[in-house]
């Protein structure tokens, strides 16, 4: 079946630094990739999206492309800031059994920034 | 302003206190879906749902159960709780497809 592996973290980073949380999937079909972010409190919010290989998604200062030779959708953004302290997750979606575009999601990566 | 909204956002129960969360979506979306998220283990899908009286398992559906009796409200129905329900869940919609879902804020259930 479909699978999400992301760097699990935690991750604390300085303010203006670089970050990286990898992630690499397997999948049966030829899935859409996105990458969620979650505030404290809050439900998931669509982070950015790529549906086919070579796609960069990007939001936010944050990207990610498509590698579907590595199997990959990395999230990079060149410099962090104290607002981007939340948990973020990697998805993919993918046809399912029937007509199930379901999320299959990785574990999260706690990431906090400090000033 | 478009929005998943789920209610209650938090529960403290009983086991056996058969309880509803409900979902409701108001951008007209045909897909809903709902998931649940335990530490350590990300989010799993529960149930989905592609249309009205459209209903099928997720990943983990033992012990739930759902409606779709109208386009924009998909309720989770907990018959007879127990303490492995605890969690935080989270009801989501979209168009279908591989479109993005829209997430509810979640709500926290505690089952004692």
């Amino acid at each position: 079946g479909d699978s999400v592996t992301q760097m699990e973290g935690p991750v604390t980073l300085s303010e203006e630094a670089f970050l990286t949380i990898n992630c690499t999937y397997t999948a049966t079909g030829y899935p859409s990739l996105f990458w969620y972010v979650q505030y404290p409190g809050e439900g998931l919010q669509l982070l950015l999206k790529a549906t086919k290989a070579d796609d960069k998604g990007s939001n936010k200062g944050f990207e990610a492309t498509y590698r579907k030779e590595t199997t990959s959708f990395h999230l990079e953004k060149g410099s962090v800031q104290v607002s981007d302290s939340a948990v973020y997750f990697c998805a993919l979606s993918d046809l399912g059994g029937g007509s199930n575009y379901k999320l299959t999601f990785g574990k999260g990566t706690l990431l906090t920034v400090n000033p | 302003e478009a929005q998943v909204t789920q209610n209650p956002r938090y529960l403290i129960t009983v086991t056996g206190k058969k309880l509803t969360v409900t979902c409701s979506q108001n951008m007209n979306h045909e897909y809903m879906s709902w998931y649940r998220q335990d530490p350590g283990l990300g989010l799993r899908q529960i149930y989905y749902s592609m249309n009205v009286e459209v209903t099928d398992k997720g990943d983990v559906p033992e012990g739930y159960k759902v409606s779709r009796k109208e386009k924009r409200n998909f309720p989770l129905i907990l018959e007879s709780p127990s303490p492995n329900q605890t969690s935080l869940y989270f009801c989501a919609s979209s168009l279908g497809g591989f479109q993005p879902q829209h997430f509810g804020d979640g709500t926290r259930l505690s089952i004692l």
